[in-house]
């Protein structure tokens, strides 16, 4: 089991370009979250999917969008990159929506917006 | 929003010396989860406390939660090298999401 996944691992975008960060898991759990790090501030939410077909935002949703493709699949999407959103950030999958499981996370991706 | 302090920011201690983290919520948690970070690398879950002053140990780190569950600690005996890397705990209010904290970054000098 690979567990969860996420492409790319590292990327640089200009100011006003758009991208997708994607991420799979194959532990066949329920629940999957997007967060971003940045240093001092811990793992903040931007956007969670308890299951398969919803969406909710979390904590700092504002220029990003996320689709739930399928249960494994969840996808974050920046729309128009500005340099605030340059970050690692993170996926991570649990089993079960509402209920306080073990997160288990990605490797994260890099990204830097100039 | 809930909300889940922790201290210190950052610890820089020498190799076998002892090692706390501690985490404040202002509101009683339904339970508390902590999870350390390597540098470059990605949170891993360590451990969840449930129990109003749960006290927990892995080999050389021991878990607490207080009695009126609205703070918590992880105490590392004699850190080594190998314990470097930054610790979150994580607070759970029934209902709602998982808050993280801001985290501790733990480095051990040899």
């Amino acid at each position: 089991n690979a567990g969860v996944t996420q492409t790319p691992k590292f990327q640089v975008l200009k100011t006003g370009q758009s991208m997708t960060l994607q991420c799979a898991q194959d532990m066949n759990h329920n629940s999957m979250y997007w967060y971003r790090q940045d240093p001092g501030m811990g793992l903040r939410l931007i956007y969670y999917s308890a299951s398969e077909g919803t969406t909710d935002k979390g904590e700092v949703p504002n220029g990003y969008n996320v689709s739930r493709l399928n249960k494994r699949e969840f996808s974050l999407r920046l729309e128009s990159a500005a340099p605030s959103q340059t970050s690692v950030y993170f996926c991570a999958s649990s089993f079960r929506a509402g209920a306080s499981d073990e997160q288990f996370f990605g490797p994260g991706t890099r990204l830097t917006v100039l | 929003g809930q909300q889940v302090m922790q201290i210190p920011q950052y610890q820089h201690v020498q190799e076998g010396e002892d090692f706390t983290t501690y985490c404040n919520s202002s509101t009683t948690l339904s339970n508390i989860q902590w999870y350390k970070q390597r540098p470059g690398g990605h949170p891993v879950f360590l451990i969840q406390l449930v129990k109003s002053g749960e006290v927990k140990k892995q080999k050389r780190l021991t878990f607490q939660f207080g009695e009126a569950k609205k703070n918590s600690s992880l105490h590392i005996t004699a850190t080594q090298t190998t314990d470097v890397g930054t610790y979150f705990c994580a607070g759970w209010w029934y209902g709602n999401k998982l808050v993280f904290g801001a985290g501790t970054i733990l480095r051990v000098k040899s």
